[in-house]
């Protein structure tokens, strides 16, 4: 019964591939999110959708692109790896209204590394 | 911007010792303020919240208090265990509903 899952769990490429990361949330959540967290645990927002629409995005590159096929799931496209990209990459979800809307739920993250 | 800032890690404690860790925040307006915790190898699990002032967040024998005065939201529990080692994460989330964290503080509990 995982609320928020993510695929794959690893993940291994090298410099200048072209790769994807899926999440899926059946909680029901209108809103979902992708953090990104660096090799000393900081993390930061990238993006979120709500209702397949982007409604955040900050400083990333155009090289990352998520995409929003429905309301339960959003992934992302990272073209042309750099070593800089490693990390683990975290999704997360709330819902919008309702009770507790302002708490975020996540997914066990994505470790990439870019050789 | 919004901002949090947590007490430097990492963290040694005995087992049974009491735990604080210190975290600030600066926000507009009034924020929802969570703590986060990572288990090693695993994803964030919310731990507490508090959506204003004065709330106490409890749980799993964690507590934290919603301080406006102090914009501070400090975790402590009175005996920690081994199990809770872990890196915590203090957040807050404003009116765009970004989650803004800390830089996470790694704690050991020895045995």
């Amino acid at each position: 019964d995982t609320a928020v899952s993510q695929t794959p769990k690893y993940l291994v490429t090298q410099m200048g591939n072209d790769k994807s990361i899926k999440c899926e949330q059946n909680l029901g959540h209108d809103t979902m999110y992708w953090y990104k967290q660096d090799s000393k645990k900081f993390l930061k927002i990238m993006f979120s959708y709500n209702n397949k629409e982007l409604i955040i995005n900050e400083t990333v590159p155009n090289r990352f692109s998520p995409k929003s096929p429905d309301k339960a799931h959003l992934n992302l496209h990272i073209n042309s790896l750099e070593l800089g990209d490693s990390a683990v990459y975290f999704c997360a979800s709330r819902r919008t209204s309702g009770s507790g809307t302002d708490t975020q739920y996540f997914g066990p993250g994505t470790r990439l590394t870019v050789l | 911007g919004d901002s949090v800032t947590q007490m430097e890690g990492p963290v040694t404690l005995s087992e049974e010792a009491f735990l604080t860790i210190n975290c600030t925040y600066t926000a507009t307006g009034y924020p929802s303020l969570f703590w986060y915790v990572q288990y090693p190898g695993e994803g964030l699990q919310l731990l507490l919240k508090a959506t204003k002032a004065d709330d106490k967040g409890s749980n799993k024998g964690f507590e934290a208090t919603y301080r406006k005065e102090t914009t501070s939201f400090h975790l402590e529990k009175g005996s920690v265990q081994v199990s809770d080692s872990a890196v915590y994460f203090c957040a807050l989330s404003g009116s765009d509903q970004k989650l803004v964290f800390g830089q996470g503080t790694r704690l050991t509990i020895n045995p």
